[in-house]
């Protein structure tokens, strides 16, 4: 079945640095959402990549679809505690096939 | 308030009892999902419903019984369950489901310890 990697499972950040959360695919997709759920929490969308190689903002947040459609990416700049949390993102291979979700990205920010 | 509302928010049973979740979405979608969130595992799909009509059972045994009375209304009845099936169990709305499924908005979950 359709298998999503992401990584890192952990990510140990300083409070200010900036990291990248990758979301891996061996087959090509029809598109992409990032989830956040925050600890204790339900997932909260945050966006949605349908294009190659397309890339959207949220304030300091970047989002971006592979050229080939088989990965995307999610950088954020300058932590702040408030972007703890888990990120998931979630795959479809076709339009209208059900989301399969990656095994999330656990971020922890040390103040 | 995400328009998703789940009950119990935590319910603990023995594995001979039988109870039921209840979900519940005012934001007028047609499309409604069971997920099941363990420690171990990803955001698992259990069942989606589209227009009060089950079109996903992704292999859940069948001490797992869903129901769906309406477009708003959504139950997962629970019997003879195992430990294993400790777990936050989410529901999620979208607007749609096929060509434009979208965004899914999930409740707040509901944990349930098997004892």
């Amino acid at each position: 079945g359709q298998q999503v990697m992401q990584i890192p499972q952990y990510q140990h950040v300083q409070e200010g640095e900036d990291f990248t959360t990758y979301c891996n695919s061996s087959t090509t997709l029809s598109n992409i959402q990032w989830y956040k759920q925050r600890p204790g929490g339900h997932p909260v969308f945050l966006i949605q990549l349908v294009k190659s190689g397309e890339v959207k903002k949220q304030k300091r947040l970047t989002f971006q679809f592979g050229e080939a459609k088989k990965n995307s990416s999610l950088h954020i700049t300058a932590t702040q505690t408030t972007d703890v949390g888990t990120y998931f993102c979630a795959t479809s291979k076709a339009a209208g096939n059900k989301l399969t979700f990656g095994g999330g990205t656990r971020v922890l920010v040390k103040p | 308030e995400t328009g998703v509302t789940q009950t119990p928010r935590h319910l603990v049973m023995g594995m001979t009892n039988k109870k039921s979740l209840k979900c519940e979405q005012h934001l007028g979608h047609n499309a409604m999902y069971w997920y099941k969130q363990s420690a171990k595992k990803p955001l698992e799909l259990m069942f989606v419903y589209n227009f009060k009509e089950q079109t996903e059972n992704n292999s859940v045994p069948s001490r797992f019984s869903p129901e769906c009375p309406n477009s708003s209304h959504l139950f997962l009845h629970l019997h003879t369950l195992q430990p294993e099936d400790s777990a936050l169990y989410l529901c999620a709305s979208s607007q749609d489901w096929g060509a434009n499924t979208g965004e899914l908005f999930f409740g707040e979950g509901s944990r349930l310890t098997v004892l």
